[in-house]
């Protein structure tokens, strides 16, 4: 059973500061992992979409990789902004569809 | 086309009553998916459909609940009996049936069962 874990749970970086959240999943057949941000009380937004035959995905600030053979990812996030606040879920899809994490609860201060 | 749409958004509802929730795909999108969230957990599967077929279930979707898809455009997501514990956000998105494809999530429908 794909099993997916987020590490931190929560983070809080002042203002500027690039940040790692990191992703890591138990089951290395994969199609693919996305990453989505989520809003208090709303619903997700798709962030990045990396295939499992790509190491990584960029979008802006934001960068996402992917190593399938160790079953991780990490999300990069530079120059950090308030507006960055959120929580920040991993998920990934393979012959089930996707399977999130807990996601990580971040907190940009000014 | 402004993306997934989902019905109610909040809904209260008093234990042993049903409640329906309804979810509009972005139109061309032929699979669309349910998931329950509760509070600081990630969303969980439930079921999802390829055009009016239901291809998988959870072991979460107990009989008290059931999907439909009828014309492979619009889904309902039942639940009768509400119990205290049905209280969650249920969350529905949509995508291509092709591995590629990003899935696109609703602003999903909050169920407070009292």
């Amino acid at each position: 059973k794909q099993e997916v874990t987020q590490i931190p749970a929560a983070l809080s970086v002042p203002e500027g500061e690039n940040l790692v959240l990191n992703c890591s999943f138990t089951d290395s057949a994969i199609y693919n992992l996305q990453w989505f941000r989520q809003d208090p009380g709303k619903g997700l937004t798709s962030l990045l979409l990396i295939q499992s035959s790509q190491r990584e995905q960029t979008s802006g600030r934001l960068n996402a990789s992917l190593d399938k053979s160790s079953g991780r990812s990490t999300l990069y996030i530079a120059a950090s902004q308030p507006g960055d606040s959120a929580t920040y879920l991993c998920a990934v899809s393979g012959n089930t569809p996707l399977v999130f994490g807990k996601g990580t609860r971040l907190s940009v201060i000014a | 086309d402004t993306g997934v749409s989902q019905n109610p958004r909040h809904k209260i509802t008093k234990r042993g009553q049903n409640v329906t929730f309804r979810c509009d795909p972005i139109s061309e999108h032929n699979r669309l998916y349910w998931y329950r969230q509760t509070l600081g957990q990630g969303p969980e599967f439930l079921t999802y459909f390829q055009n009016e077929a239901q291809l998988e279930k959870s072991r979460l979707l107990s009989d008290r609940f059931s999907a439909e898809r009828p014309k492979g455009s619009f889904s309902t997501l039942e639940i009768q009996r509400t119990e205290q514990g049905d209280s969650a956000m249920y969350l529905c998105a949509s995508s291509l049936a092709i591995v590629e494809n990003t899935i696109y999530f609703g602003e999903g429908s909050w169920l407070t069962v009292v």
